[in-house]
């Protein structure tokens, strides 16, 4: 099974700055890498498949890069309703899996 | 609009059996992949199943093998998790995932989750 790590646990951020969240697979994944957003009660937005291709409706400040094993999203300048919880998670293999998340809280 | 409404989750005993629903519409349900995956209250996300197309090829997580089993109806536009022999470490909110791409696959929409307890 391939681990995905996440880091930070938790990043804290004022509004208007940037933000960069990295996840780290144990093993290659290629591009085949996501990035969900969840809001507090609410089920997994996606934000980022192929690793940096952004979803149906997703503003241009998210920004998914890397390949192999780094991976990094970038919200250029966060907005209030981007303080959530970020996933990555990787369909290169089976099972796939999930890193454990990012908070991005205020500053 | 694109909607999947899960359903069935309530609390049951351990060694007890449950079975979920997810209603799909606003798309051509036949023509997705589809899966299931669960978060434990406060915890990460975890896959869980999914099912090809035409309901014909199946895989799961190794922990749920032998105890869960996912199933389709395309003319109903509907997605099911029977779940047997539950366990403590099965309570999670469930959510009805489909899936998107080509020889590869992420999740492209969720649904809100039916929360599944498992207690005595």
């Amino acid at each position: 099974e391939i681990v995905m790590t996440q880091s930070p646990a938790t990043l804290s951020v004022s509004p208007g700055e940037r933000a960069t969240l990295s996840c780290r697979a144990s093993q290659s994944v290629s591009s085949n890498l996501a990035w969900y957003q969840q809001q507090p009660g609410q089920a997994p937005r996606l934000l980022i498949y192929g690793a940096s291709t952004r979803a149906t409706g997703i503003p241009a400040r998210f920004s998914g890069s890397g390949s192999g094993t780094e991976f990094t999203l970038t919200i250029s300048s966060l907005q209030s309703e981007d303080f959530a919880l970020y996933y990555c998670q990787q369909y290169n293999n089976w099972p796939r899996t999930f890193g454990q998340g990012t908070k991005v809280e205020i500053k | 609009e694109v909607q999947l409404v899960e359903s069935g989750g309530g609390l049951v005993q351990p060694g007890g059996s449950l079975r979920l629903s997810c209603a799909a519409s606003g798309f051509t349900f036949s023509s997705y992949r589809m899966s299931w995956v669960r978060q434990v209250p406060g915890k990460g996300l975890e896959w869980v199943a999914n099912v090809k197309e035409d309901g014909n090829d199946k895989n799961y997580v190794d922990s749920v093998k032998g105890r869960f089993t996912i199933s389709r109806d395309n003319a109903k536009n509907s997605l099911f998790l029977q779940m047997n022999s539950l366990r403590d470490e099965d309570t999670a909110m469930y959510y009805c995932a489909r899936e998107r791409g080509r020889f590869v696959y992420w999740f492209d929409r969720w649904g809100q989750g039916t929360l599944v307890t498992v207690s005595s």
